[in-house]
């Protein structure tokens, strides 16, 4: 069964600190990793997507990266803000013509 | 959210009332999307468009219809509203012009739905 599985659900940090999310999934075959936030209240935005051929890709302070063999991509936050606390998704897209497949997104809250 | 606009933003309904969300977009894209979002749930695809008049069912489909008349428009019905409809749906947008192999989703602000 196609999954996407985030880790950890949760997350508290310090402002200024880095901190890593977690995505791995078992979608095959594989089209393009997305990573959106999304703000409490507010639809999901895309930060980065990333194709087979991709392995890091940036946006910003966000950076995010793919093992398309390991099946795993990680999203890093750097320096973090307040305005970083949001919800953070894993999206996959299989095969052309297919449904996304979403994570459930890890909640991350950034402390002063 | 540029682009797409969603009504009623929040709703509050009883068990049994017809719900029409209303999804309105300025980016002429082709395809269209309704989701819902749940605790515990990633998003899930109820409804998509294709093109004007031309939709299909999503992974959870049951107790939902929907329809586009209009390029700009896409209207998810349910007709007799349950406690398990609870939820906030999001609507999404996406343009057949694929960049670099993909195309990117876009998604509205989202309605708040309570059935009581």
């Amino acid at each position: 069964k196609n999954q996407v599985e985030q880790s950890p659900q949760s997350l508290i940090i310090l402002e200024g600190k880095n901190c890593t999310l977690q995505c791995n999934y078992t979608v095959s075959p594989f089209s393009n990793l997305r990573w959106y936030k999304q703000d409490t209240g507010r639809g999901p935005v895309s930060l980065t997507i990333m194709t087979f051929s991709e392995n890091t890709k940036s946006n910003g302070r966000y950076t995010a990266t793919l093992d398309a063999d390991t099946k795993q991509s990680s999203l890093h936050i750097t320096a973090s803000q307040l305005s970083d606390s949001a919800s953070y998704i894993c999206v996959v897209s299989g095969q052309a013509g297919t449904a996304l497949i979403f994570g459930k997104g890890t909640t991350l809250s950034v402390s002063s | 959210d540029a682009g797409i606009t969603q009504s009623p933003r929040h709703k509050v309904t009883e068990t049994g009332t017809p719900v029409t969300l209303r999804c309105h977009q300025t980016e002429n894209h082709r395809y269209m999307y309704w989701y819902r979002q749940d605790p515990g749930h990633g998003l899930r695809l109820i409804h998509y468009s294709y093109g004007v008049k031309d939709t299909d069912k999503g992974e959870v489909s049951d107790g939902y219809s929907v329809s586009r008349s209009k390029t700009e428009d896409f209207l998810l019905t349910l007709e007799s509203a349950t406690s398990s409809q609870t939820s906030v749906y999001f609507c999404a947008t996406e343009s057949d012009k694929k960049a670099l192999g993909y195309n990117e989703q876009f998604f509205g602000p989202g309605t708040r739905l309570t059935v009581l």
